[in-house]
C-alpha cells in the first residue's frame, strides 16, 4: 500500500452542510494534492498544498478551501454542500510539487442528501 | 471540446489478446504524460510515465504523438488482472506549480477468460 490513509472512509451529508476530510500523507512526503472523483469521471484536481501553503488550484469555487499542517497531513473543507458534490475524494501525497510522484490514499467516499 | 479525451469503453478482450488505447489532449504546452490504473471502488495507481520516445514496462507499452496531441497505451498478452479503468494523465506543471493536472475520464477494459 502507499501508506497514504484518508478519514473517514464514508460520510453523509446534508444540503447546506459543511464537511472536513482529512489525509495523512506519506513518510517523508511534504506535498498534498486533493481531488474529486464523481462517478464514471476521472478525478479532477481541487488543489495543491506544498509546505503547508497552496500551490495551485483547479476549477472548484471558494467554498472549497484546505489547510496543510505541519506533519504535512491535509485537510479539504467544503462549505454550503451541494448535491453535486457528492463524489469519492481523493488525496495523493508526493515528495515533492511534481506531479509524478503522486500517490493516493483510498479516499473518502461523500454522500450528500 | 474536453480538454483530455478517452474512448469509454469498455474494451472487452479474450486474454491474451493484445489490446490499445488512445488519449488526446487538446493543449499543444502539455509537459507530462502518464497512464494510471483504477481497479472498482479503488484508488488510481500509477502504471507509467510517457515519455517522448516512448516507453515499455514488460507488457505494457506507452507512446506520446506531440504532433497529433495523443498518448497511446497497448497492453499485450492481456491477463484478467489487467481489468481495470485506464485513465490518462496531461499535465503542464513545472516543478513549482501544480495548477494544471487533467485526468481523462478513463476507458474500461475487461478482459474474459
Amino acid at each position: 500500500e502507499t501508506g497514504v490513509t484518508q478519514s473517514p472512509t464514508h460520510l453523509i451529508k446534508t444540503r447546506g452542510q459543511q464537511v472536513t476530510l482529512r489525509c495523512s500523507s506519506q513518510s517523508g512526503h511534504n506535498t498534498v494534492s486533493w481531488y474529486q472523483q464523481a462517478l464514471g469521471q476521472g478525478p479532477q484536481f481541487i488543489f495543491q498544498y506544498y509546505r503547508e501553503e497552496e500551490n495551485g488550484r483547479g476549477n472548484f469555487p471558494p467554498r472549497f478551501s484546505g489547510l496543510q499542517f505541519p506533519n504535512y497531513s491535509s485537510e479539504l473543507n467544503v462549505n454550503a454542500l451541494e448535491l453535486d458534490d457528492s463524489a469519492l475524494y481523493l488525496c495523493a501525497s508526493s515528495s515533492g510539487p511534481a506531479f509524478e510522484t503522486q500517490y493516493f490514499g483510498p479516499g473518502t467516499r461523500l454522500l450528500v442528501l | 471540446r474536453k480538454e483530455v479525451e478517452q474512448d469509454p469503453g469498455p474494451f472487452n478482450v479474450p486474454e491474451g489478446a493484445t489490446v490499445a488505447f488512445n488519449c488526446t489532449y487538446s493543449n499543444s504546452a502539455s509537459q507530462s504524460f502518464f497512464w494510471y490504473r483504477q481497479d472498482c471502488r479503488k484508488e488510481p495507481k500509477l502504471l507509467m510515465s510517457v515519455y517522448s520516445s516512448g516507453n515499455e514496462d514488460g507488457r505494457f507499452t506507452a507512446q506520446l504523438n506531440r504532433a497529433s496531441q495523443y498518448i497511446s497505451l497497448l497492453i499485450r498478452d492481456s491477463k484478467l488482472s489487467d481489468s481495470a479503468t485506464y485513465l490518462c494523465v496531461v499535465t503542464d506543471t513545472g516543478y513549482s506549480s501544480a495548477s494544471k493536472i487533467i485526468f481523462g475520464s478513463g476507458t474500461r477494459l475487461s478482459i474474459r477468460p
